[in-house]
């Protein structure tokens, strides 16, 4: 089983809302990641949780925060976003193999902010 | 950084040729490159990777080369077919240390279109 679940598969939001993606895992894979992909455009890393641990943020602004209650678990809040961080919002969870790590990723959240 | 650059942008081809996309990137301690393909509307799914003690994998119709000395690799379609058309990202990771995987650069993307 390859599967990362995310929730919800289309958010509209207004500018003022506070707002959370989810996103699930059952693979035991220790490391998992948000990506933001605009129209045309490769993922684009935003942060990676190790061992629940926030280990990398790709210098992401304050209104994106996430958050990762448990080995399986993965949230972004969203507050007070632009319309240009509307996007489809991906994201992934990988395992460790010998000299790399094979990711997987969710079927996404297309956000729309408005 | 990491720099992954990938050509062709578009790639158009009749079903049954084959279909080839070539990546280059920057860091010598990069160690992992997986290929992604990602059709309209649906997520990226991994299709092959490879890693960097490896100089080629192939399943199926799909194969992939990796060239460590001249910083390149190379996604090898044969046989297409109209179900091959989506954006393929060819992709490379460097694993930092022990508690930190992965950390992926993506190339630019490739748009193949499978004409019947």
């Amino acid at each position: 089983d390859t599967e990362v679940t995310q929730t919800p598969k289309h958010l509209v939001m207004g500018m003022t809302n506070k707002k959370s993606l989810k996103c699930e895992q059952h693979m035991g894979h220790r490391a998992m990641y948000w990506y933001k992909q605009k129209a045309k455009k490769p993922p684009e890393l935003m942060f990676v949780y190790s061992y629940e641990k926030l280990s990398i943020n790709e210098s992401v602004p304050s209104r994106f925060s996430p958050e990762c209650p448990n080995s399986s678990l993965l949230n972004l809040h969203l507050h007070a976003l632009q319309p240009e961080d509307s996007a489809l919002y991906l994201c992934a969870s990988s395992q460790v193999i010998r000299g790399g790590s094979r990711a997987f990723f969710g079927q996404g959240t297309r956000l729309t902010v408005v | 950084g990491e720099n992954v650059e990938q050509h062709p942008s578009t790639l158009s081809v009749q079903e049954g040729d084959s279909a080839v996309i070539k990546c280059t990137y920057s860091d010598s301690a990069s160690n992992y490159f997986p290929w992604y393909k990602q059709e309209l509307g649906k997520r990226p799914q991994l299709i092959i990777d490879i890693r960097s003690n490896v100089g080629e994998k192939k399943d199926q119709r799909i194969a992939v080369t990796l060239n460590k000395t001249a910083k390149h690799f190379s996604l090898h379609i044969t046989e297409t077919q109209p179900e091959d058309s989506a954006v393929y990202f060819c992709a490379a990771s460097i694993r930092m240390t022990t508690d930190s995987w992965g950390k992926f650069q993506f190339g630019a993307g490739t748009q193949v279109v499978v004409t019947p």
